[in-house]
């Protein structure tokens, strides 16, 4: 069971806009730490999509963005491409026991 | 562009120890720019972080993990190493190594499978 949850899967038609929850607690997210996000597409090696809550890495379309708000943070892609089928996590720090990295459980992104 | 490579045995026995390396080019462990970590994903399941260390050689770990793993740097060699302990079943999975600046994880290597059977 992860320390920030994610749902399971989300869907959505060519061209529509789908976003992504990310639910932490008070000692990571609602902490202040920041969040980021790893698209991992089917077979291969997961890469950095946003960073910093709100920022893109070069080379990153501006269809994907990063939000956050209090306890939560969220991944929007806007006018989805098949090619945007993957696996999404979220990732940020926690400060609870000797503090440590903590993954989002994962959501996956079916283009219909 | 840093470049991460992992090596080591793809099969480990049951409760014996897991041991990998990765190998850093076109970049330095001892930046202190960066923290150098390790990451799995078992079969068909989500990230789970392991831990890192800094080029000084202090560590973190996750603390569900924390009992059974090692990691060491070794600066003239660019390299970084995991051992995982009483492995079990339930350790197989694919393990990266990867770079992380500011606590975000931004260059990884291609991931090694490591299985544990007898």
């Amino acid at each position: 069971q992860s320390v920030l949850t994610q749902p399971p899967s989300v869907s959505g038609a060519p061209g529509q806009r789908v976003t992504i929850s990310c639910t932490g607690s008070s000692s990571n997210i609602g902490a202040g730490y920041d969040v980021h996000w790893y698209q991992q597409l089917p077979g291969t090696v997961p890469k950095l999509l946003i960073y910093g809550n709100t920022n893109r890495p070069s080379g990153v379309p501006d269809r994907f963005s990063g939000s956050k708000s209090g306890t939560s943070a969220s991944l929007g892609i806007t006018g989805l491409q098949a090619e945007d089928e993957a696996d999404y996590y979220c990732q940020s720090y926690d400060s609870s026991l000797s503090g440590f990295c903590v993954f989002g459980s994962g959501t996956k992104v079916t283009v219909l | 562009q840093v470049q991460l490579q992992e090596s080591g045995p793809g099969l480990v026995k049951p409760s014996e120890t897991l041991s990998l390396t990765c190998t850093v080019s076109s970049g330095s462990v001892s930046s202190h720019s960066y923290y150098w970590s390790w990451i799995r994903q078992p079969p068909g399941k989500g990230l789970e972080w392991i831990g890192y260390i800094y080029y000084s050689g202090s560590t973190n770990y996750n603390p569900s993990l924390k009992s059974r793993v090692t990691i060491s740097i070794d600066t003239s060699r660019d390299q970084f190493s995991l051992k995982l302990s009483s492995v079990t079943a339930a350790d197989t999975a694919v393990y990266y190594c990867a770079r992380a600046q500011w606590l975000r994880f931004d260059s990884w290597g291609q991931g090694t499978l490591v299985t544990v059977s007898s």
